[in-house]
């Protein structure tokens, strides 16, 4: 089946420093990518929509300038936390389609935690 | 290698009949699951749970069934209605870890 991988696993920083997640489609080419964010309880925020070679669409309430996003191929897109701060320590998901997001069927990948110090 | 798998990718039912939405894992590790709803253009909004020492959660028309032996849990909508149409995504948990989540079935409901 479909793999999606993300990397780092696991993110310790400090707090202001910058931290980037990479998110790979291992086996399919990916035309979008969603970033989630998933907060206590389990429930998960959509973030924001990327889609290669354009620019993401964020959701309302997520600042474009902090979470930068960048979907520069067809198989990797990677999220910048900017300045991080305590308050966006979170595990963080991506999932990936490959068909332009028209099936719905979505390949999660395995979430990036990250604690901000 | 997928944890949380959902064969299904799709299914559709008669408005007011039964909607069975299947899933099976291969973590034993996992002490709870959810199921999510997603709409198009929107992100998975969570719909129900249960904990792995329970068989059986009951939310209005929505129940959860978990068969451990068998790593099958299923979730049941009944009577189905056109807004029920939508992906639904499972997911397996353990203690505050991030979810593991299948990959969807996207359920119709014929008027």
């Amino acid at each position: 089946g479909a793999v999606v991988s993300q990397h780092p696993s696991w993110v310790i920083c400090k707090s202001g420093t910058s931290v980037k997640i990479e998110c790979r489609s291992l086996d399919f080419q990916a035309t979008t990518m969603f970033w989630y964010r998933q907060f206590p309880k389990q429930s998960l925020m959509l973030m924001a929509t990327s889609n290669e070679g354009s620019k993401a669409t964020y959701e309302q309430g997520v600042e474009k300038d902090k979470f930068l996003i960048n979907h520069a191929s067809l198989t990797l897109s990677t999220l910048t936390v900017t300045s991080a701060h305590p308050e966006d320590s979170s595990f963080y998901i991506c999932s990936a389609t490959n068909s332009g997001g028209v099936t719905d069927t979505q390949y999660f990948g395995p979430g990036t935690r990250l604690t901000v110090l | 290698d997928q944890q949380v798998k959902q064969n299904s990718p799709s299914l559709s039912v008669q408005e007011g009949r039964i909607s069975i939405l299947n899933c099976d894992y291969t973590n034993s590790m996992f002490d709870y699951f959810l199921w999510y709803k997603k709409y198009p253009a929107e992100g998975p909004t969570f719909l129900i749970s249960i904990s792995s020492i329970k068989d059986k959660n009951e939310d209005g028309r929505f129940t959860v069934f978990l068969n451990k032996s068998a790593k099958h849990l299923s979730l049941h909508i009944v009577p189905s209605q056109p807004g029920d149409s939508a992906v639904y995504f499972c997911a397996g948990g353990k203690g505050n870890e991030k979810l593991t989540f299948g990959t969807g079935t996207r359920l119709t409901i014929i008027p």
